[in-house]
């Protein structure tokens, strides 16, 4: 079974600096599918981004990358140049495939972008 | 207009009331999810359909029950409310492809009393 694991409960960064958010995974699977979710304070869950486990380049969509290191079971998010608005609960996920494919989600991290 | 839209954004009620949750989209997505938060935690999956005609339990599915009336439409009720039900509920789709990304609705925050 798919694990999650992010170890950073909570975050507080200064407003323009680059924040990395961890998130490590285990699975016997070969193929899997590795995302990030951002939830602000509303409530919604928004997509960031995918990375696929054959992917031969790390994932990047706008100022999120993903630090993709395979033999360490690791996905961390990057954001670069954060904003006040980047303050949410940030979830990394990992698609289950076998059955309903649902996500399994880690715990979650609370980053606080300060002014 | 937001592709996966939910009714309503929140509803409290009362233990033994049956409550119905919607969920719509706009994605021309076969597949659609119905989740669950608790405070504090992840997200757990209550039940998933991959197909109007596919309805497939999740691993939170008691009490609960759910009808995809259309592909675009996916219900979910609780049939008798309690109050450990109180979460905020997530729909989500997605279309199968290589990425099989799940795009999620608002939630609705339900409070059972």
């Amino acid at each position: 079974a798919q694990k999650i694991t992010q170890t950073q409960p909570g975050m507080f960064v200064q407003e323009k600096e680059a924040v990395t958010l961890d998130c490590t995974y285990d699975t016997s699977d070969q193929s899997y599918g590795l995302f990030w979710y951002k939830q602000p304070s509303s409530g919604e869950m928004i997509f960031l981004i995918y990375q696929g486990s054959y992917d031969e380049q790390n994932a990047t969509e706008g100022r999120y990358s993903l630090n993709f290191q395979k033999a360490r079971k690791s996905a961390n998010l990057v954001i670069s140049a954060s904003q006040l608005g980047d303050s949410a609960m940030y979830f990394c996920a990992m698609r289950d495939n076998q059955g309903a494919q649902k996500l399994v989600f880690g715990q979650g991290t609370r980053l606080t972008i300060n002014p | 207009d937001a592709d996966v839209t939910q009714t309503p954004r929140n509803r409290i009620t009362k233990t033994g009331k049956r409550i119905m949750l919607e969920c719509s989209q706009t994605k021309g997505h076969d597949r659609m999810y119905w989740y669950r938060q608790d405070p504090g935690l992840g997200l757990q999956l209550i039940y998933y359909s991959f197909d109007v005609k596919d309805i497939n339990k999740g691993e939170i599915s008691d009490g609960y029950s759910v009808s995809r009336q259309a592909q675009a439409k996916f219900s979910l009720s609780l049939e008798s409310a309690i109050p450990n039900q109180t979460a905020l509920y997530f729909c989500a789709t997605s279309d199968g492809d290589y990425t099989d990304t799940q795009y999620f609705g608002p939630g609705t925050r339900l409070t059972v009393l």
